[in-house]
């Protein structure tokens, strides 16, 4: 079946280091690809998307790119802040009718000055 | 104002006790979803809906009911909690006009059952 793995966090980082979260994932077909963030106390938001291989997807400094090869969809941000402290997802979406997102397990990233 | 609503925000309930959570969107989505989160495992997805007249189980649905009353109201039930269903719950909508598919998260109600 379909499924998402992600790095176990938590995470923590000094202010400006570069961060990686590794996401790989099982899929039949070309599955689309999310990161969604969730922000303490609050619902989750979705960071970027790609649909297909070598898509790249990238909003607010951070940036992943759909590996068919790898089945990977990591995420990077070249220097990190105090706000983007937070609970980071990934997620696929089959491209069959009638499935929903599927979700990884969330990596916390924790941010210090 | 919000695009998708969820109340309450946080409920204390007690075992054997009937509870729904109520979801509301004002994004014209026809995709509506409920999701619960607990630590270490992610958000899973218990129901969702399609349209008004298609309800679908998904991966734990089991102790609860939904109830699709229109396009922009989503009710989750709990017909006799339990203390294992004490968690985070997700309200979600999405539609897959012009794309793949962006689900748009509400912002959460915080259950308790003692």
């Amino acid at each position: 079946g379909n499924s998402v793995t992600q790095m176990e966090g938590p995470v923590t980082l000094s202010e400006e280091a570069f961060l990686t979260i590794n996401c790989t994932y099982t899929a039949t077909g070309y599955p689309s690809l999310f990161w969604y963030v969730q922000y303490p106390g609050e619902g989750l938001q979705l960071l970027l998307k790609a649909t297909k291989a070598d898509d790249k997807g990238s909003n607010k400094g951070f940036e992943a790119t759909y590996r068919k090869e790898t089945t990977s969809f990591h995420l990077e941000k070249g220097s990190v802040q105090v706000s983007d402290s937070a609970v980071y997802f990934c997620a696929l979406m089959a491209n069959q009718a009638g499935t929903a997102l599927i979700f990884g397990k969330g990596t916390t990233l924790s941010v210090s000055s | 104002d919000a695009d998708v609503t969820q109340t309450p925000r946080n409920r204390i309930t007690k075992t054997g006790k009937r509870i729904m959570l109520e979801c509301s969107q004002t994004k014209g989505h026809d995709r509506m979803y409920w999701y619960r989160q607990d630590p270490g495992l992610g958000l899973r997805l218990i129901y969702y809906s399609f349209d008004v007249k298609d309800i679908n189980k998904g991966e734990i649905s089991d102790g609860y009911s939904v109830s699709r009353q229109a396009q922009a109201k989503f009710s989750l039930s709990l017909e006799s909690a339990i203390p294992n269903q004490t968690a985070l719950y997700f309200c979600a909508t999405s539609d897959r006009t012009g794309g793949p598919e962006t689900q748009y998260f509400g912002p959460g109600t915080r259950l308790l059952v003692l």
